[in-house]
């Protein structure tokens, strides 16, 4: 089935730790996004990646990193995670050229102890 | 700063009822609004909207976008209780290598029997 998968669904981590947020797509969109959601905040923009080879930051980039290792998979790297960043994490792509709205995944709900 | 504001925060209405929920916004370069619906997990895609006045319909679910006075509707007739869900606008806006999206903090729906 085309879509978004994102691993893991769910994390817990302690303050201080890593780890990575995977997400792949197999709807050939160029462009690919992470978001976070918190209550009364809507989701915000953390990195997103125009096109294969490039990343940008977006509205909330501290305390992350992305790498987008190819067409298919948008990584989101927490280096050394605070409670701030206790959140619901979504992976979306999306294709400019095709006027083809913005496909989310499932989520990664993620808790900072 | 760009900005999407939804209205109400949150409402309860009972099965067979209409409900309209408001977007409004102010975003520079606007390329789309579009509704979103989100249940436990991943948004899904409703509309987009592009041009002002003409009405998307799909079921019972319609909606329509000003862009003089900076406003989209999403009407849902004959409620049903699988429409509880939270409702999310957001806006494209154009930007360098690809489009973004600036989403409001959404309108949550409940259905009561």
């Amino acid at each position: 089935n085309a879509g978004v998968t994102q691993t893991p669904k769910f994390q817990v981590l302690k303050t201080g730790q890593s780890m990575t947020l995977q997400c792949a797509q197999d709807m050939n969109h160029n462009s690919m996004y992470w978001y976070r959601q918190d209550p009364g905040m809507g989701l915000r923009l953390i990195y997103y990646s125009a096109s294969e080879g490039t990343t940008d930051k977006g509205e909330v980039p501290n305390g992350y990193n992305v790498s987008r290792l190819n067409k298919r998979e948008f990584s989101l790297r927490l280096e050394s995670a605070a409670p701030s960043q206790t959140s619901v994490y979504f992976c979306a792509t999306g294709d400019r050229g095709r006027s083809q709205p913005q496909h989310f995944g499932d989520g990664t709900r993620l808790s900072i102890l | 700063e760009d900005k999407v504001v939804q209205s109400p925060l949150s409402l309860v209405v009972h099965e067979g009822d209409t409900v309209t929920l408001n977007c409004s916004y102010e975003v520079t370069n606007f390329r789309s609004l579009l509704w979103y619906k989100q249940e436990k997990k991943a948004p899904t895609f409703l509309f987009m909207l592009t041009s002002s006045g003409i009405e998307k319909k799909s079921g019972r679910l319609s909606s329509i976008l000003d862009k003089k006075e900076l406003f989209s509707i999403l009407n849902i007739t004959a409620t049903q209780t699988g429409d509880s869900a939270i409702y999310l606008c957001a806006v494209e806006r154009y930007g360098g290598a690809t489009n973004k999206l600036i989403f409001g903090t959404g309108t949550l729906l409940a259905v009561q029997p």
